[in-house]
């Protein structure tokens, strides 16, 4: 069964650095999120992307973060400079952007990123 | 604003007892439904889900929820629970005005006494 990747599991880096992080969606898949779950907390909606645009982002995605769909295959999330507070675990998900409300989400194992 | 509740953080049971999981959300208009698992070490995976039709859904391993418009409420429930079922199990709703977001519930975490 096609699954959802995510590199690396996990990402240690200092504060004000720059991480990318880097899913592979199922290959059919036209839509594209970005979640993350800081530890102790729910998992938080970041942002999705359809069409090499973000369709909709949430008011933690902030001009720290971007996306970007550089080939084919890999879907970004880009952290241009890093806090304390960035530190939580990043889930990649897609969907097949089925129509009539009935589209599902499949998740990856994400990445743990640790910010010192 | 659009949220989730999961009433229960940690759920000890032993095997073969009966599970129910109880999630409730706050939205106004039409919504998709989902529970999501994920064992130990391991990522989300989609356990069931519901868009429209019969409000009783049958997922996978023996897992149902029950959609209950009048009371918000997409409870989740297993007859008789294995060890192996042993995991965080997420409550989400994806609104039908927003194609794309999910909004998930702070989880349950369950452990099974073998």
């Amino acid at each position: 069964e096609p699954e959802v990747t995510q590199t690396p599991s996990h990402q240690v880096t200092q504060m004000g650095q720059e991480v990318i992080l880097r899913c592979v969606p199922i290959s059919n898949h036209l839509y594209f999120y970005w979640y993350r779950q800081i530890l102790g907390q729910k998992v938080e909606f970041l942002v999705s992307f359809y069409n090499n645009e973000i369709s909709e982002k949430s008011e933690i995605f902030d001009d720290q973060f971007s996306v970007e769909r550089p080939d084919g295959s890999n879907f970004t999330l880009k952290i241009r400079s890093t806090k304390l507070e960035d530190s939580a675990m990043y889930f990649c998900a897609s969907s097949a952007g089925l129509a009539g409300g009935t589209d599902t989400q499949y998740f990856g194992p994400g990445t743990r990123l640790t910010v010192l | 604003a659009q949220s989730v509740s999961q009433h229960n953080h940690h759920v000890i049971l032993s095997e073969a007892a009966s599970l129910e999981l109880g999630c409730n959300y706050s939205y106004g208009g039409t919504v998709n439904l989902f529970w999501y698992v994920q064992y130990p070490g391991q990522h989300l995976q989609l356990l069931l889900k519901y868009f429209s039709g019969d409000p009783l859904v049958k997922g996978i391993k023996g897992f149902e929820a029950e959609f209950i418009k009048s009371k918000f409420s997409f409870n989740l429930r297993k007859p008789s629970v294995q060890w192996s079922d042993t995991a965080e199990y997420f409550c989400a709703v994806n609104p039908y005005s927003s194609a794309s977001k999910i909004i998930f519930g702070s989880g349950t975490r369950l452990s099974i006494r073998p």
